[in-house]
């Protein structure tokens, strides 16, 4: 099946300074990938949809200035924590799409535990 | 407004016994239904969907779920629980709204299966 990987799985970064994680569609493309986070105890809240060569599209309330995404290539959408702070510290989930329409499958990555001291 | 409730923060069942993972859905259309699975610190696994056909859904790890029409609920389902099957469960539903299709998910439900 469609493996989705993510980098860091693990991430401590100090408050102000930014982080990168990456999300790869390990055998497949995805034009289409999906940036998730979820708090403690809570469920998957959708921060971005990520269209590769193209601007992602960010839900409302998150910012798209302190969340970059980029989707430079078919197989990598990276997320980007800009001066992080301790509320940022979360469990960060990225999902692929694969196929069209109304039958599109999503595969989910491992996850990334970013946390902001 | 579209949602998706697990009313059970947690469910506790004996090793071997049948267990029941709650979920119900308030969306327009004919949604497409989910149920994922989440170990400690890993992302979401896959274990079956609903589209159409048949009410009762088998999936991985010897789940199935029952699609209620009427209800509008999504129930999972084992037979006979392992210890092993201890994780946080994740009902999810996908729609089209708004020229895309939208993915929500559940709050989650802890299944505790106790030896």
């Amino acid at each position: 099946g469609a493996v989705v990987s993510q980098h860091p799985s693990r991430v401590i970064c100090k408050s102000g300074t930014s982080v990168k994680i990456e999300c790869r569609s390990l055998d497949f493309q995805a034009t289409t990938m999906f940036w998730y986070r979820q708090f403690p105890k809570k469920s998957l809240m959708l921060m971005a949809t990520s269209n590769e060569g193209s601007k992602a599209t960010y839900e409302q309330g998150v910012e798209k200035d302190k969340f970059l995404i980029n989707h430079a290539s078919l197989t990598l959408s990276t997320l980007t924590v800009t001066s992080a702070h301790p509320e940022d510290s979360s469990f960060y989930i990225c999902s692929a799409r694969v196929g069209a329409g109304e039958s599109y499958e999503q595969y989910f990555g491992p996850g990334t535990r970013l946390t902001v001291t | 407004a579209q949602s998706v409730a697990q009313p059970e923060d947690q469910v506790n069942v004996a090793e071997g016994n049948p267990l029941t993972v709650k979920c119900t859905y308030s969306v327009s259309g004919n949604p497409y239904l989910f149920w994922y699975v989440q170990y400690p610190n890993r992302g979401l696994q896959f274990l079956l969907k609903y589209i159409t056909g048949d009410n009762l859904v088998k999936g991985s790890y010897g789940f199935e779920a029952e699609f209620n029409k009427s209800q509008t609920s999504f129930h999972l389902k084992k037979p006979s629980a392992l210890v092993s099957d201890s994780a946080l469960y994740f009902c999810a539903v996908r729609f089209f709204l708004g020229g895309t299709y939208k993915y929500i998910f559940g709050t989650g439900t802890r299944l505790k299966v106790l030896a």
